[in-house]
Formats: C-alpha cells, sequence, structure tokens
C-alpha cells in the first residue's frame, strides 16, 4: 500500500546482538521519525530526519542508538549491544515536515525483544 | 519542557454512552495540539488536531477544544460505538523546533462493551 512500512515487525534477539530496524516511509514525505513506545507508554521521541540529515537526535538515549536515511527515503535504525531495557515497539512516522501543522503518519512498528 | 498528561486509563463503556478523555498540556509558545488513535493490531493514526487557541477538532464524532487558559485539550464524543475500543493519545506539536516534533500523553485504553 502506500503507507509507512517498517521490517521486520517483530524481531527477537540475544543480549549484546546487533539489531537494524527499516522504516519504508510515505513517497515523497521529506521528513522521517522514529519513536520508541514501551509497553503501557506513549511513544517517545528518538530522531527525526530532514532528508538525509538528522536534523534533531536528542532523543537518541546512548551511543548503542544510530540511524541513517543515505538517500532521503528508507531510514535504518541500528542498535548495537542490545540490552533488555530496549525491548519496546519501534514507530516510524513520515510527514511534509515544518512546523505547526504536524500531521504524521505512522508505520505498524517493529516489535523488538531482546532475551 | 513540553509535557502531556492524559487521565488515566483504562475507561470501560457501555454502547451509546458519553465519552471524555482529559488532557492537559504545558509547553512554551503556542503549541499544535493533537488526538491520535491506535486501533488494535493497527499504526498510530491522527484523529483530530487543533492548532490555535478557541479552535474544535472534529472527527467522527469526536470532538476536542483547545483551551490555552486551561491548557486543557480534553477528546469528548457524544455516543461512542464498540468499533471506538482503542487507544487514545494526545499529543503537541511545539511549532518551534525544527519538524514536527510530537510530545505524547501515555496513552488512555478505551473498551466499548455492547
Amino acid at each position: 500500500g502506500a503507507g509507512v512500512s517498517q521490517t521486520p515487525s517483530n524481531k527477537v534477539t540475544e543480549k549484546g546482538k546487533y539489531v537494524e530496524l527499516r522504516c519504508d516511509p510515505i513517497s515523497g514525505h521529506t521528513a522521517l521519525y522514529w519513536y520508541r513506545q514501551s509497553l503501557g507508554q506513549g511513544p517517545e521521541f528518538l530522531i527525526y530526519f530532514q532528508g538525509t540529515g538528522a536534523a534533531d537526535d536528542s532523543g537518541l538515549p546512548n551511543d548503542r542508538f544510530f540511524a541513517v536515511r543515505p538517500e532521503g527515503s528508507v531510514s535504518t535504525l541500528k542498535i548495537q549491544r542490545t540490552e533488555r531495557g530496549d525491548s519496546a515497539v519501534y514507530l516510524c512516522a513520515s510527514g511534509h515536515g515544518g512546523v505547526v501543522t504536524g500531521e504524521l503518519f505512522f508505520g505498524e512498528g517493529s516489535r523488538l525483544t531482546v532475551l | 519542557g513540553n509535557s502531556v498528561t492524559q487521565m488515566e486509563g483504562p475507561v470501560t463503556l457501555s454502547e451509546e454512552a458519553f465519552l471524555t478523555i482529559n488532557c492537559t498540556y504545558t509547553a512554551t509558545g503556542y503549541p499544535s495540539l493533537f488526538w491520535y488513535v491506535q486501533y488494535p493490531g493497527e499504526g498510530l493514526q491522527l484523529l483530530l488536531k487543533a492548532t490555535k487557541a478557541d479552535d474544535k477538532g472534529s472527527n467522527k464524532g469526536f470532538e476536542a477544544t483547545y483551551r490555552k487558559e486551561t491548557t486543557s485539550f480534553h477528546l469528548e464524543k457524544g455516543s461512542v460505538q464498540v468499533s471506538d475500543s482503542a487507544v487514545y493519545f494526545c499529543a503537541l506539536s511545539d511549532g518551534e523546533t525544527s519538524g514536527s516534533r510530537l510530545t505524547f500523553g501515555e496513552g488512555t485504553q478505551l473498551t466499548v462493551n455492547p
């Protein structure tokens, strides 16, 4: 379809392993966001891309987390040396960026479980 | 910093009951306010929004009015249906930082019984 696509939908990994989560935004959307949603909580901002560059990465919890968007479309969130506390649903959203309107289109998320 | 506080859930109602989900916020400047809904097995989707004080957002029978004096954006619906069962998130976009970064509340689980 024409929505935001995230893969994998579920990922189970062991503590210490490396994980990549992919997001394919809506075609033409220049802004792309990653959020993390823990059980029973609202989404928490991680990083925002405008085009290829990370315009705001202030939500990344530490240097184990990194995200790229090399061609201004698909983005990959990378987590090194995973910890059990990284278990959450990772949401990707895209939009037209800019201020005020703020409507974002969300994918269904990638559920990460770290054993 | 910005923050959003929602009434604690879960909320359980009978079909055709009146719904209110309270939301208050703290923000600098003049934020835009949103309600997002997450149906079971689906991604978050925008339900309604208001971009300035006294604006009323409405969609699918839901309404919310941006009240600057009380820093609130309560969600209401006059007659809920079983299909409204979902998790509802209040959110704000401060409009002053790059992009339209959203700050979300914790969400309120609504269950509507037939």
